[in-house]
């Protein structure tokens, strides 16, 4: 069974703190994606990888920057976190072209 | 642009009341169509992906079913824990990235 799984469940940070999450796949995929999910806003893509070292902007990547120094680990960054990035995020691996397998989520709260 | 449109938003059904849950796309070129299931506070978990018109997949009380232009959940006596909201995506020719449906929450009474 592949299994994504992602460091924190519930976070709650404060305004202008950086922020990190954690993601970790064990499927040995090529593709890692972050999501965030909001009520109403459906999943938007953030930032994904497709190989160690590297990232593609998704439709959402302002206010974040990510990391992927290792195949199995891709992590997101909240640089100065503001109340508008509380939300549901999600990570995500698959092999190219193939089906998405998804974290459990980390709930995060911006105060 | 591709896209992605399901229907209805929400549905409310009784235990063992058959039906079935929509997902319009336009894509150029269809790479994959993928079904997944969300529980609230959890992330999607995926059931199946279909690769062109007329197949079928099959998985417990669920069955996909594709055509050029949708793809129909159908769910045969349903179960309370049934419940949950059903997220369709596609996976364009040349596309990086899937394109998600808004989700149809389905909730199945006792």
């Amino acid at each position: 069974d592949v299994k994504v799984t992602q460091s924190s469940r519930y976070l709650v940070k404060r305004t202008g703190e950086k922020v990190f999450l954690e993601c970790v796949q064990d499927m040995d995929h090529e593709n890692m994606f972050w999501y965030r999910q909001d009520p109403g806003l459906g999943l938007r893509l953030i930032y994904f990888s497709y190989d160690v070292k590297m990232k593609e902007k998704g439709d959402i990547p302002e206010g974040y920057s990510v990391s992927r120094e290792k195949k199995e680990r891709f992590s997101l960054i909240l640089e100065s976190a503001s109340t508008n990035q509380t939300s549901m995020y999600l990570c995500a691996s698959s092999l190219i072209g193939l089906e998405q397998y998804f974290g459990p989520g980390t709930r995060l709260t911006v105060t | 642009e591709d896209q992605v449109t399901q229907s209805p938003e929400a549905l409310r059904l009784q235990e063992g009341e058959s039906s079935s849950l929509n997902c319009s796309y336009t894509v150029s070129g269809l790479r994959g169509l993928f079904w997944y299931r969300q529980d609230p506070g959890k992330g999607p978990e995926f059931l199946f992906t279909l690769y062109s018109a007329g197949e079928e997949k099959e998985k417990e009380r669920l069955k996909a079913t594709l055509t050029k232009k949708e793809s129909f959940l159908h769910i045969t006596a349903p179960k309370p824990e049934d419940s949950a909201t059903y997220l369709c995506a596609v996976h364009g020719q040349g596309a990086q990235k899937l394109v998600f449906g808004q989700g149809t929450r389905l909730t199945i009474n006792p």
